[in-house]
């Protein structure tokens, strides 16, 4: 069965920390890896990965791919109040029609504290 | 605006009642979905039309049925409501094929309509 397991579960930490989110998968027929940050309402997309090792970067967050381990990793550096949010994992894959899904993980839950 | 609209935002009603939650889409997206999220935050997805046709369905009840009328619009019709189908759902959509700058398969997501049944 497909499963997205995303670690640790919540996160606490001081603003000006440097925090590193998990995320690892099984999944047949792996299309991309996506992030995204929920905040009150709806996700927000952050990035998508397709290739290994070959980090991707936004401002003081970024993430990488290793598609041999089966993980990517989510880094935010300089951490300030408005990144506390739930952050989401989701690998796309076929299923057995070669129809697109997603799968998603059951987030991070980062409070950064003043 | 282009966005993913969704109405209603709340939404409360009894047990039994049947309802229905709106989407739309003006991003010319060819792909439309319903997720719901549980008061756990984990995102399940329900249904996923590619151009009016249901290509996904993950083992959803029956009582929940999803319409597409065109491209733009996905609405959730949902009948006999229990209390269990309290949560938030949202809808979203992307763009899929080839030769297209959108990255494949980056969905984007509705404000989400938050159903209680009492």
């Amino acid at each position: 069965e497909d499963k997205v397991v995303q670690s640790p579960l919540s996160l606490v930490v001081h603003e000006g920390d440097t925090v590193t989110l998990n995320c690892s998968y099984e999944v047949t027929n792996f299309r991309s890896l996506l992030w995204y940050k929920q905040e009150k309402k709806a996700p927000t997309f952050l990035f998508m990965l397709t290739s290994s090792g070959i980090e991707k970067k936004s401002g003081r967050l970024s993430s990488i791919l290793d598609k041999k381990e089966l993980f990517s990793i989510l880094n935010i550096t300089a951490t300030q109040t408005g990144d506390s949010a739930v952050y989401l994992c989701a690998v796309e894959a076929r299923n057995a029609g070669n129809n697109r899904k997603l799968i998603w993980g059951l987030g991070t839950s980062l409070a950064v504290n003043p | 605006d282009t966005a993913v609209s969704q109405t209603p935002k709340y939404l409360v009603t009894q047990m039994g009642n049947d309802k229905s939650i709106k989407c739309e889409q003006n991003l010319g997206h060819d792909t439309m979905y319903w997720y719901k999220q549980d008061s756990k935050k984990f995102l399940k997805i329900m249904f996923s039309y590619n151009n009016k046709e249901l290509i996904i369905n993950e083992t959803v009840p029956n009582r929940f049925s999803p319409k597409s009328p065109d491209k733009a619009h996905l609405n959730l019709h949902i009948n006999s409501l229990e209390l269990g189908d309290s949560a938030v759902y949202f809808c979203a959509s992307s763009l899929t094929g080839q030769g297209r700058r959108t990255s494949y398969n980056e969905q984007f997501f509705g404000p989400g309509t938050r159903l209680t049944v009492l």
